[in-house]
C-alpha cells in the first residue's frame, strides 16, 4: 500500500464548478501538507501548505486537513479553464533526516468552457 | 527572473554517456533538492542539500552524483545512463528544510 493514495483521474467540470480532490494517507506522523499544481511540461507550483488540522482559504482555493481520519482536500471554487492541469498531494513528517516530501500520484483535472 | 531555473530544459543522449543537469536558484534560500518524476508522473526525492551540505540521500544508483558548490547551485552528474534513466528530473528549493519546496520546470531526459 503507497503511503499517500490520490484518484488519478481524469476529473472533468463545467467551467464556474466547484472542485473538490482529495488524498488519504496510511503514516500518521505526516504533520505538514501541500497541494501543488502542475501543467503539463511545467514543475509543480505550490498553491498551499498547511500544518495543523482545519481549513485554509487564499482566493479560490481552500485546503482542508482532517488528521483524525488521515484525509486531506483541497477545493477550488469558481473553476476557470486555466485551473485545468494536475494537481498533486505532498505531506512531510519531522525526522533527523531533512524534509523529504511524499507525493501522491496526482489527479487530472479539465475544466470545460 | 525565473526563481529555479534548470539547464539543459531536454536531454537525449546514447546509452552509456555521462552528462550533467545544472539548477540555480534566485530566491536566496538554503535548502536544494532533486525529484525524479517517472512515466506515470510519481515524483520521488533523490537528494536534498542544506547549506552545501549532503542532508538527503535516498536509495538512488552511484552512478548519480549531486554536488553543491554554493547555496545558489545544485547540479547532477550521471554516469554510464541506463534506459531506465529516461525520466523528467526536477530541482527545487526551499528557505530552511521545513519551508515549501519551489520547483523548477524539469530537465526531460531521454536515453536512446
Amino acid at each position: 500500500q503507497k503511503e499517500v493514495e490520490q484518484d488519478p483521474g481524469p476529473l472533468s467540470v463545467p467551467e464556474g464548478a466547484i472542485v473538490s480532490l482529495n488524498c488519504t494517507y496510511s503514516n500518521s506522523a505526516f504533520q505538514y501538507f501541500m497541494w501543488y499544481r502542475q501543467y503539463s511540461r511545467k514543475g509543480p507550483e505550490l498553491l498551499m501548505y498547511t500544518y495543523s488540522s482545519g481549513n485554509k482559504e487564499d482566493g479560490r482555493f481552500t485546503a482542508q486537513v482532517d488528521k483524525s481520519s488521515k484525509y486531506i482536500s483541497l477545493f477550488i471554487r469558481d473553476s476557470q479553464p486555466s485551473d485545468s492541469a494536475t494537481y498533486l498531494c505532498a505531506m512531510s513528517k519531522i525526522t533527523g533526516g531533512g524534509n523529504k516530501l511524499t507525493f501522491g500520484t496526482g489527479t487530472q483535472l479539465k475544466v470545460e468552457l | 527572473d525565473t526563481a529555479v531555473s534548470q539547464t539543459p530544459k531536454y536531454l537525449v543522449t546514447q546509452m552509456g554517456n555521462d552528462k550533467s543537469i545544472k539548477c540555480e536558484q534566485n530566491l536566496g534560500h538554503d535548502t536544494m533538492y532533486w525529484y525524479k518524476q517517472d512515466s506515470k508522473k510519481f515524483l520521488k526525492i533523490m537528494f536534498s542539500y542544506n547549506n552545501k551540505e549532503l542532508i538527503i540521500n535516498e536509495t538512488v544508483p552511484n552512478r548519480f552524483s549531486p554536488k553543491s558548490p554554493d547555496k545558489a547551485h545544485l547540479n547532477l552528474h550521471i554516469n554510464s545512463l541506463e534506459l531506465g534513466d529516461s525520466a523528467v528530473y526536477f530541482c527545487a528549493s526551499s528557505q530552511g528544510v521545513w519551508q515549501p519546496q519551489h520547483f523548477g520546470d524539469g530537465t526531460r531526459l531521454s536515453i536512446l
